[in-house]
């Protein structure tokens, strides 16, 4: 069966420190990957969508970027964190067709302080 | 662009009321519909499905119609549980971009005994 890794489940960083999460799953090949962040009050933003390795699609400007060295790994990363990075981040995956649905991680807690 | 607007929560019930949440959407073509949920604690999941107009997903007593006249999936449950008390996302997934799955804000549905 497939499964999704991802962590850490928190992270407390300074503002202007560097992040990287990590995302990895198992159990399927040449998955869609993506991560979303879920900001407090509101919904889930996608921030990144990536169909292959080396193959990263930027949904919104900002202070992030994401990579995929392999082909069901995923990394989400900042050289330098700001106060509005805060947030709850998930990572996802699906197969198929479009309409499949979406496999969440467990997300992890990012407070920039 | 495409884009989900769900109504706004919290949305309080009491056990055994009748629930609806209003989802309507914006897209090119014909995307396909989702309905997910958060239960307190865990990562989302997906709760049910539409991939064409007039087509009805249903899950756990739960059910949304894909209406392309009034572009909307709203979600319905004759009598809700404490159980139910979670938050809800509406989502689709366009057809001019494959896979780019956008989230409606979510609303937070809470059941009382």
């Amino acid at each position: 069966s497939q499964t999704i890794h991802q962590w850490p489940a928190t992270l407390v960083q300074p503002v202007g420190s560097p992040l990287s999460l990590e995302c990895t799953v198992e159990g399927t090949s040449n998955p869609n990957l993506y991560w979303y962040r879920q900001a407090a009050g509101r919904g889930l933003q996608l921030l990144f969508y990536s169909v292959g390795i080396g193959q990263i699609s930027s949904e919104v400007p900002q202070n992030l970027s994401a990579s995929r060295p392999q082909d069901r790994q995923f990394i989400l990363s900042s050289k330098k964190l700001l106060l509005s990075d805060s947030g709850f981040y998930l990572c996802a995956w699906s197969v198929g067709e479009g309409w499949e649905k979406l496999f969440f991680g467990s997300g992890t807690q990012l407070s920039v302080l | 662009g495409n884009s989900v607007t769900q109504m706004e929560g919290p949305v309080t019930l009491s056990e055994e009321a009748f629930l609806t949440i209003n989802c309507t959407y914006t897209a090119t073509g014909y995307p396909s519909l989702f309905w997910y949920v958060q239960y307190p604690g865990e990562g989302l999941q997906l709760l049910l499905k539409a991939t064409k107009a007039d087509d009805k997903g249903s899950n756990k007593g739960f059910e949304a119609t894909y209406r392309k006249e009034t572009t909307s999936f709203h979600l319905e449950k004759g009598s809700v549980q404490v159980s139910d008390s979670a938050v809800y996302f509406c989502a689709l997934s366009p057809t001019d971009s494959w896979g780019k799955f956008q989230f409606g804000a979510g609303t937070q549905v809470v059941v009382t005994p």
